[in-house]
């Protein structure tokens, strides 16, 4: 069946901009999480849906970044005034319940000229 | 968050076992220990997890020490695709605990 997708799956732009990132999760799943991916590390988590409300966004770095999930399916993580320190891959992952394994996608890997 | 210490690096040869150590001595009592890889230019992927008792899969085997407070990876005949970064990673089942952690892990080389 049809695994994580995100879209785009590269994103450039330049410093200051505003930017999308686009997760469509495994049909059915209700949770939905955010994670952050920088070169030579592991994933950071950014935030976690159950359904359309955010359950934790304690990773969420400061008010620059917003996720959204309004139908509870379909997530997008929003990046204002973009910096250089936030190029990275954003990586999105479902779940069928709150404590199942994670699934996830291939990510979208963000460059902050 | 309960801290995993992993080496950084492990090689070994194809077809061969593996064993991919990870120490977590401040495990709590209803910590499970899951496991997730991460293959070249990929999203992880879930491998295999457990609480106190040995587990197996189609992937791998998980073997926990009696006081858990260690756990070993097992991958009992490596292939060139089982190249990738292995995280050993602490989770609660307890509500508000649905985040993983992950360390550094340990990037694994397979040699033909």
């Amino acid at each position: 069946g049809a695994g994580v997708s995100q879209t785009p799956s590269n994103k450039v732009t330049e410093k200051g901009k505003y930017v999308e990132l686009r997760c469509d999760p495994i049909s059915g799943h209700t949770a939905l999480y955010w994670y952050r991916q920088s070169l030579g590390q592991g994933p950071e988590f950014l935030i976690y849906f159950q359904g359309t409300g955010a359950a934790d966004d304690s990773g969420l770095p400061n008010d620059r970044f917003f996720a959204v999930r309004p139908e509870g399916s379909v997530s997008t993580l929003k990046i204002q005034r973009t910096e250089r320190g936030d190029s990275a891959v954003y990586l999105c992952a479902s779940s069928p319940a709150f404590y199942n394994e994670q699934f996830f996608g291939p990510g979208t890997r963000l460059t902050v000229l | 968050d309960a801290k995993t210490t992993q080496p950084n690096s492990m090689e070994s040869n194809e077809e061969e076992p593996v064993h991919l150590p990870c120490n977590h001595s401040t495990i709590s009592g209803t910590d499970y220990i899951h496991w997730y890889r991460q293959l070249p230019s990929q999203g992880p992927e879930y491998v295999i997890h457990g609480l106190t008792s040995n587990v197996n899969n189609r992937m791998a085997s998980l073997a926990i020490a009696e006081d858990r407070k260690s756990s070993t990876l097992i991958l009992h005949r490596a292939t060139l695709r089982d190249a990738a970064v292995y995280y050993c990673i602490l989770r609660s089942p307890l509500q508000g605990a649905q985040k993983l952690v992950f360390g550094q892990g340990t990037r694994l080389t397979i040699n033909p």
